[in-house]
């Protein structure tokens, strides 16, 4: 089965480190985007990209995070400090425009900053 | 801004009860999901409704969309407890892919 893949699965981290979440899209599929869900705010659309090239990053914090996609298979997301407040799930999901709105997600990125 | 407003927030019942979730909006969109996420997992869609009125069944799951493309419930026949989960709707104003996510609804099916 086609899938979105994430790494690392699950990270802990001191705050003021750096780091870096992967995403491999579905092959083919050319929107890919970056979620975060907590308890309190639920699912928020931090950036999401359509034939690599960024929509919409305004969800984003931009002092700490950056998301890129050096290439069609691969989609970033940095945190750079991370603090205690960025601890979430960070989904990444891919899409395209067959599925019509459908979009497909990786497992997440469980992160804690302790 | 567009919401959408998911309710309830939390439900327990017992196996073989109904159940409905409703979500809400003023706005209009173009489609609507239902998602449902397990612990540890990312949310997998169940169904996509296009069209106003329209009404898709998932084996006991009966997904509605409103006639004014507003709003959309789902209906849970007999619910057993492997419908445990967090459910969750998601409204495509049109069609550039962003969705306006509902809070959830964190269903638990007791046996």
């Amino acid at each position: 089965d086609a899938r979105v893949t994430q790494t690392p699965r699950h990270k802990v981290t001191e705050m003021g480190q750096e780091v870096t979440m992967r995403c491999q899209p579905i092959l083919g599929h050319n929107t890919v985007f970056w979620y975060r869900q907590t308890m309190m705010q639920g699912l928020e659309l931090l950036a999401y990209f359509r034939n690599r090239a960024p929509l919409d990053d305004s969800g984003m914090p931009k002092d700490r995070f950056s998301a890129e996609m050096p290439d069609a298979t691969l989609a970033t997301l940095k945190i750079q400090p991370s603090e205690p407040r960025d601890s979430a799930v960070y989904f990444c999901a891919s899409g395209s425009g067959d599925s019509g709105n459908t979009i497909y997600f990786g497992e997440g990125s469980w992160l804690t900053v302790v | 801004t567009q919401l959408l407003e998911q309710s309830p927030q939390f439900l327990s019942i017992q196996e073989g009860e109904n159940l409905t979730v409703y979500c809400n909006s003023s706005s209009v969109f173009s489609s609507l999901q239902w998602y449902r996420q397990e612990p540890g997992e990312g949310p997998v869609l169940l169904v996509t409704v296009v069209t106003g009125g329209e009404v898709k069944k998932l084996k006991r799951l009966t997904f509605q969309f409103g006639d004014a493309r507003k709003d959309s419930s789902l209906h849970i026949t007999a619910a057993q407890p492997g419908d445990t989960g967090l459910y969750l709707c998601a409204g495509a104003p049109d069609s550039n892919y962003q969705l306006i996510w509902g809070a959830g609804t964190k269903l638990i099916i007791k046996p």
